[in-house]
């Protein structure tokens, strides 16, 4: 059964530093991992996805990085902002399933301080 | 404007009643999700539908069921069979059910009084 982990739950870095959360999975088998955005009390917003074959995908000031025979990726904000506050949380689809088969993590919640 | 609606946003259900999330999607994608989120827990998968006039169960489909008459739509009843409902409950779609970020609508928080 796979499993998804993020370490640490919760974190707290001053605004303007870059910095890194961190998720691994049990199984390398997987068709790709995403990236999630969530305000309190909102939906989730996809932020990157990255297929199995790829090892990092970028978007703006954000960089994902996937190592599958690890079972890990790493989500780097670089020049952290206070509106990068909100939980990020990352999912896993399952080999072959496609997107009905995604294992989530518990997420990280994010705090950006002024 | 594209995308995706949840109503209500705060729904109250009464012991032994039955009770339906609204989902709705204007992105003509083929795949609905529907999950579960609980505190200290990852999204946990209710069911999903590939296509219109087909549903599949996900991991905690005991206590729920689903219609998916119209592409747009993808309604969740809450039995009374589920005893622990109260959460937040999370709509999404996807172009295609593989391979395909899914978007999320901005979800429904049930309780029970």
């Amino acid at each position: 059964k796979q499993e998804v982990t993020q370490i640490p739950a919760a974190l707290s870095v001053p605004e303007g530093e870059n910095l890194v959360l961190n998720c691994s999975f049990t199984d390398s088998a997987i068709y790709n991992l995403q990236w999630f955005r969530q305000d309190p009390g909102k939906g989730l917003t996809s932020l990157l996805l990255i297929q199995s074959s790829q090892r990092e995908q970028t978007s703006g000031r954000l960089n994902a990085s996937l190592d599958k025979s690890s079972g890990r990726s790493t989500l780097y904000i670089a020049a952290s902002q206070p509106g990068d506050s909100a939980t990020y949380l990352c999912a896993v689809s399952r080999s072959n399933f496609g997107n009905e088969k995604l294992t989530f993590g518990t997420g990280t919640r994010l705090t950006i301080i002024p | 404007d594209g995308g995706i609606t949840q109503s209500p946003k705060y729904l109250f259900r009464k012991e032994g009643q039955n009770v339906t999330l609204s989902c709705e999607q204007n992105l003509n994608h083929d795949a609905m999700y529907w999950y579960r989120q609980d505190p200290g827990q990852g999204l946990r998968l209710i069911y999903y539908s590939q296509i219109v006039n087909d549903f599949q169960k996900g991991d905690i489909a005991e206590g729920y069921s689903v219609s998916r008459e119209k592409k747009e739509s993808f309604p969740l009843t809450v039995t009374s069979a589920q005893k622990n409902p109260t959460a937040f409950y999370l709509c999404a779609s996807s172009l295609r059910a593989d391979q395909e970020t899914q978007y999320f609508g901005p979800g429904t928080r049930l309780l029970v009084l």
